[in-house]
């Protein structure tokens, strides 16, 4: 149980597109998901909170009108990197809260993306 | 603000050399604290939380442990599988919606 997925796990894209990636809950339903950014051998740093039916909660630094957030439903969450450049590049994984809790968080898989 | 410091950055070991991971945290009223395994160009995997001071969870090869000011990560007689980047995360008590500040991992290599 607690299987989160993401989609796609590698994307390319040229610099001033936008992308979307998906976050998918499986089994279970996640009033909350998380979105993080990971570099190189560096660790995990939040970029924002994502609940059900309400706007996202950015952390310092996070631009929000460039790092849209929807959470649309208790199993999906999406994140759209708009107008992308190169120092965009990075890899992007969400997490979700399993269970009325909020203790366990549940990781995808991750989303490599690449700006040209 | 919450702080949570791993060591040693990078640790390698031999197959069966038994050792230990640390995981130093400061953090304005503890909720949990989280250990992550996380393999290269993949999310972290959850491994243990643990709560209160003194708490001890167990799991296969690993054992993890806690005081009020740090977090170990005991590994027994490692194999060459439980080569992976190794995450510590705390979750403060009153923080909304279960933040999890990241420590910046330990890289754990066993060599067969």
């Amino acid at each position: 149980g607690a299987v989160v997925s993401q989609h796609p796990s590698r994307v390319i894209c040229k610099s001033g597109t936008s992308v979307k990636i998906e976050c998918r809950s499986l089994d279970f339903q996640a009033t909350t998901m998380f979105w993080y950014r990971q570099f190189p051998k560096k660790s995990l740093m939040l970029m924002a909170t994502s609940n059900e039916g309400s706007k996202a909660t950015y952390e310092q630094g996070v631009e929000k009108d460039k790092f849209l957030i929807n959470h649309a439903s208790l199993t999906l969450s999406t994140l759209t990197v708009t107008s992308a450049h190169p120092e965009d590049s990075s890899f992007y994984i969400c997490s979700a809260i399993a269970g009325a809790g909020w203790n366990e968080q549940f990781f995808g898989p991750g989303t490599r993306l690449t700006v040209l | 603000e919450d702080q949570v410091t791993q060591s040693p950055e990078a640790l390698r070991l031999q197959e069966g050399e038994s050792s230990s991971l640390n995981c130093s945290y400061t953090v304005s009223g503890l909720r949990g604290l989280f250990w992550y395994r996380q393999d290269p160009g993949k999310g972290p995997e959850f491994l243990f939380t643990l709560y209160s001071a003194g708490e001890e969870k167990e799991k296969e090869r690993l054992k993890a442990t806690l005081t009020k000011k740090e977090s170990f990560l005991h590994i027994t007689a490692p194999k060459p599988e439980d080569s992976a980047t190794y995450l510590c995360a705390v979750q403060a008590g009153g923080t909304s919606y279960g933040k999890l500040t990241f420590g910046q991992g330990t890289i754990l290599t066993v060599h067969p």
